[in-house]
Order: C-alpha cells, then sequence, then structure tokens
C-alpha cells in the first residue's frame, strides 16, 4: 500500500540555518504531495503542495520539489526563524480516488536564538 | 484562513461519561475526516465521511462513533470514556470534487484540534 517515510526528529537548529527535512513515499499511481505544519498548540495546515512530477511547491521561504526518479518531496528553507519551530508533516493523496491522505510520521523541527 | 471549528479545545472528564466532540464547517466540504493524534505526533485516521449519512471507519480501530446528519456538522461520540481514550482528536474536511466531474486536489483543512484527558 502507499506509505510516506520522513526522517526523524526532533531537529535543533539555530536561527538563519538551512533546513532539509527529508521525505520519500510508495505509491502506486500518480499522487499528489503535501508538506503541511502544526504549530504548538494548532491543528494543521497545509504549507506547500505539487501535484505532478518536477512541480515545485514553496510558501513561507520553504520549497519542496516533486521527484518522481528518487520518490522523494524534500522540504528545504535558506534560512529558519524562531517562529518556524513545528511539526511538519509529509503527506500523499492519489489522484485517482483520493479516498485518503496519507500522513507521515511528522518531524518535530526547534529553532533556537 | 479555514473555516472548520472544533469545540470544546480541552476536556478533563472522569471514567465512564459520555462527551461528544464537536466539528462543524462553513466551507460546504462534502468529506470530513476525524484524526487521533498520538503523543508522538503521528496521525491515525479514525473516521470519515463523504457526505450526509455517510460514515466509514478509519484505518485505526476506535470505539468512537460518528454521525453525519448535516453537511456541515460531524460529531465523534464517545459513550464511556475511559483513560486509553486520552489524546488530540483533529477534525479535517476537503472538496469531493470527483462528484462534480472534477479532479480533487487533496487538500485537507484542519480545526485547531480537542484535547481529550480521561481521568
Amino acid at each position: 500500500g502507499d506509505s510516506v517515510t520522513q526522517m526523524e526528529g526532533p531537529v535543533t537548529l539555530s536561527e538563519e540555518a538551512f533546513l532539509t527535512i527529508n521525505c520519500t513515499y510508495t505509491a502506486t499511481g500518480y499522487p499528489s504531495l503535501f508538506w503541511y505544519v502544526q504549530y504548538p498548540g494548532e491543528g494543521l495546515q497545509l504549507l506547500l503542495k505539487a501535484t505532478k512530477a518536477d512541480d515545485k511547491g514553496s510558501n513561507k521561504g520553504f520549497e519542496a520539489t516533486y521527484r518522481k526518479e528518487t520518490t522523494s518531496f524534500h522540504l528545504e528553507k535558506g534560512s529558519v526563524q524562531v517562529s518556524d519551530s513545528a511539526v511538519y508533516f509529509c503527506a500523499l493523496s492519489e489522484k485517482t480516488s483520493y479516498d485518503k491522505v496519507i500522513f507521515g510520521p511528522g518531524t518535530s523541527l526547534s529553532v533556537i536564538p | 484562513e479555514a473555516d472548520i471549528y472544533q469545540t470544546p479545545r480541552y476536556l478533563v472528564i472522569g471514567t465512564g461519561k459520555k462527551i461528544t466532540l464537536e466539528c462543524s464547517q462553513t466551507m460546504g466540504h462534502d468529506k470530513m475526516y476525524w484524526y487521533q493524534q498520538d503523543p508522538g505526533m503521528e496521525l491515525h485516521l479514525i473516521h470519515y465521511s463523504y457526505g450526509v449519512n455517510s460514515t466509514e471507519k478509519g484505518d485505526l480501530s476506535s470505539e468512537s462513533t460518528v454521525s453525519r446528519i448535516r453537511t456541515e456538522h460531524f460529531p465523534l461520540t464517545l459513550e464511556s470514556a475511559r483513560p486509553s481514550h486520552t489524546s488530540q482528536y483533529l477534525c479535517a474536511s476537503s472538496e469531493y470534487l470527483q462528484k462534480r466531474g472534477r479532479p480533487n486536489t487533496g487538500e485537507l483543512f484542519f480545526g485547531e484540534g480537542s484535547r481529550l484527558t480521561v481521568l
């Protein structure tokens, strides 16, 4: 079945450091890929998405590129801020049905001043 | 900004009590979901609905039940709460565009969550 794997956390970075959170997926079809973010005490919200191979999603300085050849969708940001401290979830949804969204286990990020 | 609301945000109750977690959305979305989020952050789908009078069980078995009498409302009920039910419960919704002959985006809109503690 479909699945999503993320790098384990927690990840701790200093302010202005470069961030990469790895995400790889297994899917039988041609999924859409997502990154969701969960700030402390809140629900999840969509950060960015990509619907086909080589698409780049971007938002709030974060980027991720849909790599079909490596089945990956790594999240990157050039310079993190304290306000980026949150849990990040990689997810996929098959376009054929969209019956379910498959989430990765989440990666906790702490950014220290 | 998503228009999906959960109440209560926090609830502490004793064992054996009946509780209902409310979830409402004003976006007219057909599909709604309940996820349970454990302390390790992982999300587990426990219930979902395609629309009015539709309810389905998710991947994680749950003693809770749901109903969908109105499009905008998807409450979750525990008839007799136990300490093992202590968790964060997240409600979400999405459009079901296939019903309208269009490809879905797959994007979910989440409420802020209900944190339940059963003593």
